[in-house]
């Protein structure tokens, strides 16, 4: 079983700035894996980044990059450059290798002004 | 195709009424869930089916009815639903456990129903 936690009800950003959005995480399993998930406005489910706790290497996907430090159960991720089509709530996710099940924190919603 | 189609989009019904939500995908994904999501708020597991059976069924009331006919289809039967049963019922998709490669471990969600219980 995986608990996810997401300390920041809310973000805001700079247009073109930089953000952080911080996630930590527990799980008893051994190898499991972690998300971002983007839900705009409307509503579609998004995956962001992905990382698999086996891979030392932090994720990065164009603007998006995650630091994961897994000794710490860490898993923030960075969005440089804001757009404000980022704007959107962020779900953090877990899930282990011995299920299907996904766990979702409670969300950090960003705001991206102009 | 990386789709889920959800269907419908919306919906508004009674109290006494029995309606059904559909979901769909094509990317040979052996692993269909059914999320409840609620304004400002995470989505929550209501059923998890694995290879067309169920595996999972978080405690959900009985007046939700889960179906799987096969591999790309999912279904959710509702009946006799309270007004706080209205929400956003999302589908996603997923490879089972068990499966080798990464991709396909992330849930890939539909866009979800819009549901409103009068």
């Amino acid at each position: 079983a995986q608990t996810v936690t997401q300390s920041q009800p809310e973000m805001s950003v700079q247009e073109a700035e930089t953000v952080t959005l911080s996630c930590t995480y527990d799980t008893s399993e051994s190898d499991y894996y972690l998300f971002w998930y983007k839900q705009p406005p409307s509503r579609q489910m998004i995956l962001v980044i992905r990382q698999e706790a086996y891979k030392q290497q932090n994720a990065t996907e164009n603007r998006f990059s995650v630091n994961f430090q897994k000794a710490a159960k860490s898993f923030s991720l960075k969005i440089s450059d804001s757009q404000l089509g980022d704007a959107a709530m962020y779900f953090c996710a877990a899930r282990g290798t011995s299920g299907s099940r996904l766990t979702f924190g409670e969300g950090t919603q960003l705001t991206v002004n102009p | 195709d990386t789709e889920v189609t959800q269907t419908p989009k919306h919906l508004v019904m009674g109290m006494t009424n029995k309606k059904s939500l559909k979901c769909e995908q094509h990317m040979g994904h052996r692993a269909m869930y059914w999320y409840k999501q609620k304004a400002k708020k995470p989505p929550e597991l209501m059923f998890v089916y694995s290879y067309e059976k169920l595996s999972i069924n978080e405690s959900v009331p009985s007046r939700f009815s889960p179906e799987c006919p096969n591999s790309s289809l999912l279904n959710l039967h509702l009946h006799a639903l309270q007004p706080e049963d209205s929400a956003l019922y999302l589908c996603a998709s997923s490879q089972p456990r068990g499966t080798d490669a990464i991709e396909g471990k992330e849930a890939f969600f539909g866009q979800g129903t819009r549901l409103t219980v009068v």
